[in-house]
């Protein structure tokens, strides 16, 4: 059974303070992990697709990478706008079925 | 362009009842999805359906039933409603199936749910 987990549960943050969020995952043979944003009463937001360990790709302050056993989501100089929960989520191989994590929630001050 | 639109936004109905909710996908995603999400917990997959068939289930009971039509809009019906049904429904399009997991989904803003 794959399984994802996500830390800190919760992270407060100064704007400005960079930090990293972790998704540490146990899979049969990884096909893809997904980073996602969602905001309160929204659906989530489609941030990233990784498909293999080594693998990096950024957007704005935003910047995913993919080990054998982890994933972090590094923000770098995080605005109040970055405020939201997020989420990560695995496809394992053969399988049509995307596990999440309980996300993170991510509080940025101004 | 027309993102993923799910109705209605917020229902309420009471234990033993019998819901639908209604999903569009994004124009030209032949794949929708349907997943559940408990207050504090990330979404849990219940359905995928391409191409107007089922092609993965989640570990949901049979009171919870699902159907794609020809112009790739998807139903998911939960009959004799539970208490525990009370959640945030999602709906998730994609281009193709999930197979290689390679297709990221999008989600629409889903169903807000309250059994009484």
């Amino acid at each position: 059974e794959d399984q994802v987990t996500q830390s800190p549960e919760a992270l407060r943050l100064q704007e400005g303070e960079s930090s990293s969020l972790n998704c540490s995952y146990t899979v049969s043979g990884l096909r893809g992990l997904f980073w996602y944003r969602q905001d309160p009463g929204k659906g989530p937001e489609f941030l990233f697709t990784l498909y293999s360990a080594g693998e990096e790709k950024e957007k704005e302050r935003l910047k995913a990478t993919l080990t054998k056993k982890e994933s972090f989501l590094h923000i770098t100089a995080p605005k109040p706008e970055d405020s939201a929960t997020y989420l990560c989520a695995v496809i394992s191989g053969g399988s049509y079925i995307p596990t999440f994590g309980r996300g993170t929630s991510l509080i940025v001050h101004p | 362009d027309a993102g993923v639109t799910q109705s209605p936004t917020h229902l309420i109905k009471t234990r033993g009842q019998h819901v639908t909710l209604r999903c569009s996908p994004i124009s030209g995603h032949k794949s929708v999805s349907w997943y559940q999400q408990v207050l504090g917990q990330g979404p849990q997959f219940i359905f995928q359906y391409y191409e107007k068939e089922e092609r993965g289930r989640g570990n949901f009971p049979d009171r919870f039933s699902a159907r794609q039509f020809p112009n790739y809009s998807s139903e998911l019906n939960v009959n004799a409603l539970l208490l525990g049904d009370s959640a945030l429904y999602l709906c998730a399009s994609s281009l193709d199936a999930l197979v290689g997991g390679n297709q990221p989904q999008h989600f629409g803003d889903g169903t807000r749910l309250s059994i009484l």
